[in-house]
């Protein structure tokens, strides 16, 4: 596609719920970043996939917490048991290679409510 | 690990007048400095870039320095108009591939 693809835009659930989040990178991306952006905060880093493996999941916050992605494409970010804290825009980036200094391009977000 | 800290938080500005952020970094082995613009509800675009062999970079209004052995880098928008205003976000990125962000800084440009 043209960009990142990020779905739903939006999602509110109740606390308790398990939830997931969709990520469509640019076509011939190999890399893919998620990051999760409190309200008014800078960008949190939660894991790193180079194609189909993930070197980096340091960001993880919680074992509620976990990212695949299959096909080296599509990843899906799913948070089990959801808490109020999980409230959040959720961000995608992609970028063509992860060694070297490839620019990240993000997606629009989802935007996680918890009530 | 790496920690980015980046001033000031909000800038305000006079149309016309020059803007400038700044970002420090902790860990030498830094490589890559990325800068991000985030309009209100919008996805972080790329504005500008640069990497540890290079000083300065410029782009039209926009330019960034880095200083290596200062550790500290920053992003300069000259003539600034209103569509400038936004969320500006420093980034640095080390040996993994993670970039480690700032907290932002809210920049309003008054006409």
């Amino acid at each position: 596609g043209a960009g990142v693809s990020q779905s739903p835009s939006n999602k509110v659930t109740e606390k308790g719920k398990d939830v997931e989040l969709r990520c469509d990178p640019i076509s011939g991306h190999t890399a893919l970043y998620w990051y999760r952006q409190s309200l008014g905060q800078g960008l949190e880093f939660l894991i790193y996939f180079q194609g189909n493996s993930a070197p980096d999941k340091s960001g993880l916050p919680s074992d509620r917490f976990s990212a695949e992605r299959t096909g080296g494409s599509v990843s899906t970010l799913t948070i089990q048991r959801t808490q109020q804290e999980d409230s959040a825009v959720y961000l995608c980036a992609s970028s063509f290679k992860g060694a070297g200094n490839q620019p990240q391009h993000f997606g629009d977000g989802t935007r996680l409510s918890i009530l | 690990g790496e920690n980015v800290e980046q001033h000031p938080s909000t800038l305000s500005v006079q149309e016309g007048d020059s803007a400038v952020i700044k970002c420090t970094y902790s860990d030498s082995a830094s490589n890559y400095f990325p800068w991000y613009k985030q309009e209100l509800g919008k996805r972080p675009q790329l504005i500008i870039d640069i990497r540890s062999n290079v000083g300065e970079k410029k782009d039209q209004r926009i330019a960034v320095t880095l200083n290596k052995t200062a550790k500290h880098f920053s992003l300069h928008i000259t003539e600034t108009q209103p569509e400038d205003s936004a969320v500006y976000f420093c980034a640095a990125r080390t040996g993994g591939n993670k970039l480690v962000f700032g907290a932002g800084t809210i920049l309003r440009v008054k006409s």
